[in-house]
C-alpha cells in the first residue's frame, strides 16, 4: 500500500498524559498537513510543512502542541498534558507541489488516528 | 462566522436522481476541494478548482470565483455516493485552510 499512513489508528489516553502520531506520507511528497476533526464537524487545519520546514501553523495549535518532520519525509504530531477537548480525530495528508510557490495541488489522506482523552 | 458553508446539511436522495451541495466562501482563495469522507473516517479528495468546472464519471464541481460560490452535482445518484460531502478552501496566500461542516447524503435505494 503506497497511501497515506498513520499510526497509531486509535490511542485512549488519561488527561495529563503526553501523546505522539506518526504519519507516512506518500513517498517523495514534499508538503504533509495536519488538520483535527471532532465529531459532526469538518477538519480543522492545524499545521502543514513544505519538506522540513513548518510553513504554518494555526492559532488552533497551543503550545502543548508540536509537530515535526525532521527528514522531510514522515511527521510526528506530539499533544503534552492531554486534555479532554483534545479528542478527536487527528487527519494527515500529503501532496505533490511540483513548483515552490504552487497552491493547487491534490492532497491524499491518511486514515486518521482517533484519539480519545478521559 | 465560518468562512466556509455549505447547504444542505443533510440530504436524503432516491437512487437515480440529480443531487446538487452548495458551498459558499468569505475569503480570497487559491484553491477549493471537494473531499468525500465515508463512515469510519477516510477522506477522498473528489476534486480541486481554481476556476470554470471539472466533470470525473458522475461528478460535476462548479465554481464562481466572483460570486465566492461552488458546486457539486452528482448524476444518477446511487447508494455507494452516500457518505459526507466536505468543500474545503485554501486561502490565497496558502497558509491557511478553512471547511465547511459537511453535507451528509443519504441515497436510498
Amino acid at each position: 500500500d503506497t497511501g497515506v499512513s498513520q499510526d497509531p489508528r486509535h490511542k485512549i489516553t488519561k488527561r495529563g498524559q503526553n501523546v505522539t502520531f506518526r504519519c507516512d506520507p506518500i513517498s517523495e511528497h514534499n508538503r504533509l498537513y495536519w488538520y483535527r476533526q471532532t465529531l459532526g464537524q469538518g477538519p480543522e487545519f492545524l499545521t502543514y510543512f513544505q519538506n522540513e520546514a513548518q510553513l504554518e501553523k494555526s492559532r488552533l495549535l497551543s503550545d502543548r502542541f508540536s509537530a515535526e518532520r525532521p527528514k522531510g519525509s514522515f511527521s510526528t504530531l506530539e499533544i503534552q498534558r492531554t486534555e479532554q477537548g483534545d479528542s478527536a480525530m487527528y487527519l494527515c495528508a500529503s501532496s505533490l507541489a511540483k513548483l515552490q510557490g504552487m497552491l493547487q495541488e491534490t492532497q491524499y489522506f491518511g486514515p486518521g488516528t482517533r484519539l480519545l482523552v478521559l | 462566522k465560518n468562512e466556509v458553508e455549505q447547504s444542505p446539511q443533510n440530504l436524503t436522495a432516491q437512487e437515480g436522481e440529480f443531487i446538487t451541495i452548495n458551498c459558499s466562501y468569505s475569503v480570497g482563495i487559491s484553491a477549493l476541494h471537494w473531499l468525500q469522507q465515508h463512515p469510519g473516517g477516510g477522506i477522498v479528495s473528489l476534486f480541486m478548482l481554481s476556476s470554470g468546472k471539472k466533470k470525473h464519471g458522475r461528478l460535476i464541481a462548479t465554481i464562481n470565483i466572483q460570486e465566492k460560490h461552488s458546486s457539486l452535482h452528482i448524476t444518477a445518484s446511487h447508494p455507494r455516493d452516500s457518505a459526507v460531502y466536505i468543500c474545503a478552501v485554501r486561502s490565497e496566500t496558502g497558509n491557511q485552510f478553512y471547511f465547511g461542516t459537511g453535507t451528509s447524503l443519504t441515497v436510498i435505494p
